[in-house]
């Protein structure tokens, strides 16, 4: 069964503070590692896929990175505009459909 | 492009009635994915459809619920007879290609 776990639950930062979080992940092989971004009472939405180990993204203040185990988004120098849930999913391979299983997600809070 | 239209954006409903959720999925999109999301699971993936065909309903919890894809442009997730447990925000997304979904904004089901 695909796994995906993410830590912390909850972040707290100040403005212009650094951070990582973390997406593990076990798949019967991996097709994709998605990262959504979520706001309070909206659907997700998508930032980033990555698709092997040793791959990069970036999209303004994230990027995301990947391992054969791991994802991390990095969050260079927040704002407080960056407060949102965070969500890391995987698509297994082999599965024609796209289904994706997602981790619990990071609460990001940014202080100004 | 609308994106991904949902309706209702909330519903209330007494327990043991029933209650259908709609979903317009973006046009040319040829996957459409009902999700529910609560604080104890966060998102799961209740049943797919591939060009209007269920592929996997295995996330439906019981009877009780039940999805038709009558066509590319229109999709329906019925819970009969509901109860306050069915208490959730429920999302549909779509995609083509397995790159990434699109979510709607979700509906917010609760069950009194």
């Amino acid at each position: 069964e695909d796994q995906v776990t993410q830590s912390p639950e909850a972040l707290r930062l100040q403005e212009g503070e650094s951070s990582s979080l973390n997406c593990s992940y076990t798949v019967s092989g991996l097709r994709g590692l998605f990262w959504y971004r979520q706001d309070p009472g909206k659907g997700p939405e998508f930032l980033f896929t990555l698709y092997s180990a040793g791959e990069e993204k970036e999209k303004e203040r994230l990027k995301a990175t990947l391992t054969k185990k791991e994802s991390f988004l990095h969050i260079t120098a927040p704002k407080p505009e960056d407060s949102a849930t965070y969500l890391c999913a995987v698509m297994p391979g082999g599965t024609s459909y796209g289904k994706l299983t997602f981790g619990q997600g990071t609460i990001l809070t940014v202080h100004p | 492009d609308a994106g991904v239209i949902q309706s209702p954006r909330h519903e209330v409903t007494e327990m043991g009635q029933e209650v259908t959720l709609r979903c317009k999925p973006i046009s040319g999109h040829n996957s459409l994915f009902w999700y529910r999301q609560t604080m104890m699971r966060g998102l799961e993936l209740l049943i797919y459809f591939n060009n209007n065909v269920p592929i996997d309903d295995s996330g439906m919890p019981e009877d009780r619920f039940s999805a038709k894809m009558p066509n590319a442009s229109f999709s329906t997730l019925k819970i009969q007879p509901s109860e306050p447990r069915d208490s959730a925000v429920y999302f549909c997304a779509s995609s083509t290609g397995g790159i990434g979904y699109t979510f709607g904004s979700g509906t917010r089901l609760t069950v009194v």
